[in-house]
């Protein structure tokens, strides 16, 4: 069974600063990667898809990496800000089944 | 956004009484899904639709049915609530057709078993 491990849990970090998320998953026999955004009372937003095939993908200021013979991504942040506070999900798929982490909920204080 | 609609996006009801959630979707997708999220449990998958009356049973399927009638209308149905069925309800929607298949999701609804 495909297990999804983020860490950290929480993390809070000044304006500004550069932070990465990491994602960690067991089985590397997968589809896809994609990291969601989920503000508090919200649905899930799809911030950056990759394919088993792809290496990265860029979104404005947001980088996700993906290394699958290690079962690991990270999603880097660049400058951060007060708006980018929220709670940030990995995916992986595998057929048509997604499995999720529990997500690192992110602080960016003013 | 991709145009996905849920209903109700809150409901209480009692213990044993029948709860039907409705997603809608504008994108003629044809996958749609439906998840509970639950704190410590994170997002896990109940049912899912491939198409047209075409339906299979996710990781926590045990006390609700599904049904499609149509590409745009996929159906959660919770025959008789128990309280253990209180959470957060999300349709999600992706397309094989499309590279990636990406996974959109609805604003979700709130569900109160009492």
């Amino acid at each position: 069974k495909q297990e999804v491990t983020q860490i950290p849990a929480a993390l809070s970090v000044p304006e500004g600063e550069n932070l990465v998320l990491n994602c960690s998953f067991t089985d590397s026999a997968i589809y896809n990667l994609q990291w969601f955004r989920q503000d508090p009372g919200k649905g899930l937003t799809s911030l950056l898809l990759i394919q088993s095939s792809q290496r990265e993908q860029t979104s404005g200021r947001l980088n996700a990496s993906l290394d699958k013979s290690s079962g690991r991504s990270t999603l880097y942040i660049a400058a951060s800000q007060p708006g980018d506070s929220a709670t940030y999900l990995c995916a992986v798929s595998r057929n048509n089944d997604m499995r999720f982490g529990a997500g690192t909920r992110l602080t960016v204080k003013p | 956004d991709a145009g996905i609609t849920q209903s109700p996006r809150h409901k209480v009801t009692e213990t044993g009484t029948p709860v039907t959630l409705r997603c809608h979707q504008t994108e003629n997708h044809r996958y749609m899904y439906w998840y509970r999220q639950d704190p410590g449990h994170g997002l896990r998958l109940i049912h899912y639709s491939y198409g047209v009356k075409d339906t299979d049973k996710g990781e926590v399927s045990d006390g609700y049915s599904v049904s499609r009638s149509k590409t745009e209308d996929f159906l959660l149905t919770l025959e008789s609530a128990t309280s253990s069925q209180t959470s957060v309800y999300f349709c999600a929607i992706s397309d094989p057709n499309l590279q990636g298949r990406e996974l959109f999701f609805g604003e979700g609804s709130r569900l109160t078993v009492l």
